[in-house]
């Protein structure tokens, strides 16, 4: 069974870098959203794209992030200059389009020293 | 400095009992609700959904049940085994305007344990 993958698995950076989480979507998925979990808290919607460009931010989704498709294949969530309030786990997940299930990644846990 | 999480409501369990996992929202605006289950170090995972015409939806062990009048949603899992223990969120969506990608928005979540 097709699954959504991340890369890395881990991302330990200090504060103020940038950082580039990695997002391989389902190949027949068409909507692709990034959502966050903060250490024991629900996760949260950060932002979704489809047709190469953003349908929808949420109010954590300020000028430091931003979003790319820039192969067709991968799905990219850039931080520009992290923050230690950015260290949480980030998902990726994916939307076929003819279903309503969003299929999640197993994540990206970033760690902002 | 340190981060305070939300402590999440718990149920324990032994191994063949009956889970019943409940969740309240407030959002009239939601119509298509979904109950995610995350293991530790892991992403969410689809368990079942159900739409807001309906008020029952079974799928294997799994039944979700809806009730719009007074906004409330809950999982039965039957027979509950060790493997079920895990953090169960509901979910919800808003109809995007009579589309299927809308965000989704995150319940509080419930730890599940399973004693064998």
């Amino acid at each position: 069974e097709p699954e959504v993958t991340q890369t890395p698995s881990h991302q330990v950076t200090q504060m103020g870098q940038e950082v580039i989480l990695r997002c391989v979507p389902i190949s027949n998925h068409l909507y692709f959203y990034w959502y966050r979990q903060i250490l024991g808290q629900k996760v949260e919607f950060l932002v979704s794209f489809y047709n190469n460009e953003i349908s929808e931010k949420s109010e954590i989704f300020d000028d430091q992030f931003s979003v790319e498709r820039p192969d067709g294949s991968n799905f990219t969530l850039k931080i520009r200059s992290t923050k230690l309030e950015d260290s949480a786990m980030y998902f990726c997940a994916g939307l076929q389009g003819a279903e309503d299930t969003q299929y999640f990644g197993p994540g990206t846990r970033l760690t902002v020293l | 400095g340190e981060s305070v999480g939300l402590h999440l409501p718990t149920l324990s369990v032994q191994e063949g009992d009956n889970s019943i996992i409940n969740c309240a929202y407030s959002n009239s605006a939601s119509d298509y609700f979904i109950w995610y289950k995350q293991e530790s170090g892991k992403g969410p995972q689809f368990i079942i959904d159900i739409r807001s015409n309906m008020d029952k939806r079974q799928g294997q062990r799994v039944t979700v049940l809806l009730n719009k009048t007074v906004k409330h949603l809950s999982l039965q899992i039957a027979a509950t085994q060790p493997g079920d223990s895990a953090v169960y969120f509901c979910v919800f969506k808003e109809n995007a305007g009579g589309t299927s990608y809308g965000k989704l928005t995150f319940g509080q979540g419930t730890i599940l344990t399973v004693h064998p």
